[in-house]
């Protein structure tokens, strides 16, 4: 079974801090994927990355950025973290073209 | 850019009643996928639409995809409580998936 793991199920940041989400799949996926879901708006697309070290801006990319180093692991950075990036933070993967494997997600808090 | 929007937003069926969900976007799509997000849990893909006019069934659910591959739909006959849950549609841009705004679904027993 694909597995897609996030570190942490729920976080609690302050205003200002800087903010570290981070996605591991085993299943040798190119393509990763970050994003955001609150009520009534569904998910929304931060940004993605087909390929090592290669990234891509999303729907909603400001006051985020990401790292892809290594081919199972995408990153997702809060630069300053602020109350309005209080969400549920998904990731998820696939092949090209195929279905996303998401994560269990990370509800995130920033007081 | 490309959106995705679905209605209705909410709905609330007694058991036993059927349920769709519809999915339309302002672009052509590739093709559309269908997730169900259970409540406190994450998306999990259901089926994937490619061809225009296709349809699909799984058990009770039936997907259908428009002619025009802009519109799409799921169909559930007789929900039971397990169908509860949130529903979206994806369509597909060139690397990248845009969801619609998902349907919540709530069965009253």
């Amino acid at each position: 079974d694909v597995k897609v793991t996030q570190s942490s199920r729920y976080l609690v940041k302050r205003t200002g801090e800087k903010v570290f989400l981070e996605c591991v799949q085993d299943m040798d996926h190119e393509n990763m994927f970050w994003y955001r879901q609150d009520p009534g708006l569904g998910l929304r697309l931060i940004y993605f990355s087909y390929d090592v070290k290669m990234k891509e801006k999303g729907d909603i990319p400001e006051g985020y950025s990401v790292s892809r180093e290594k081919k199972e692991r995408f990153s997702l950075i809060l630069e300053s973290a602020s109350t309005n990036q209080t969400s549920m933070y998904l990731c998820a993967s696939s092949f090209s073209g195929e279905k996303l494997f998401f994560g269990s997600g990370t509800q995130l808090s920033v007081l | 850019g490309q959106q995705v929007m679905q209605i209705p937003q909410y709905q609330h069926v007694q058991e036993g009643e059927d349920f769709t969900t519809y999915c339309n976007s302002s672009t052509t799509l590739s093709n559309i996928q269908w997730y169900k997000q259970r409540p406190g849990g994450h998306p999990v893909f259901l089926i994937q639409l490619v061809k225009s006019g296709e349809v699909k069934k799984q058990k009770r659910l039936t997907f259908q995809f428009g002619e025009a591959k802009k519109n799409s739909s799921l169909h559930i006959t007789a929900t039971q409580t397990t169908d509860v849950g949130t529903y979206f549609c994806a369509g597909r841009g060139t690397y990248k998936y845009i969801f619609g705004t998902g349907t919540r679904l709530k069965v009253l027993a």
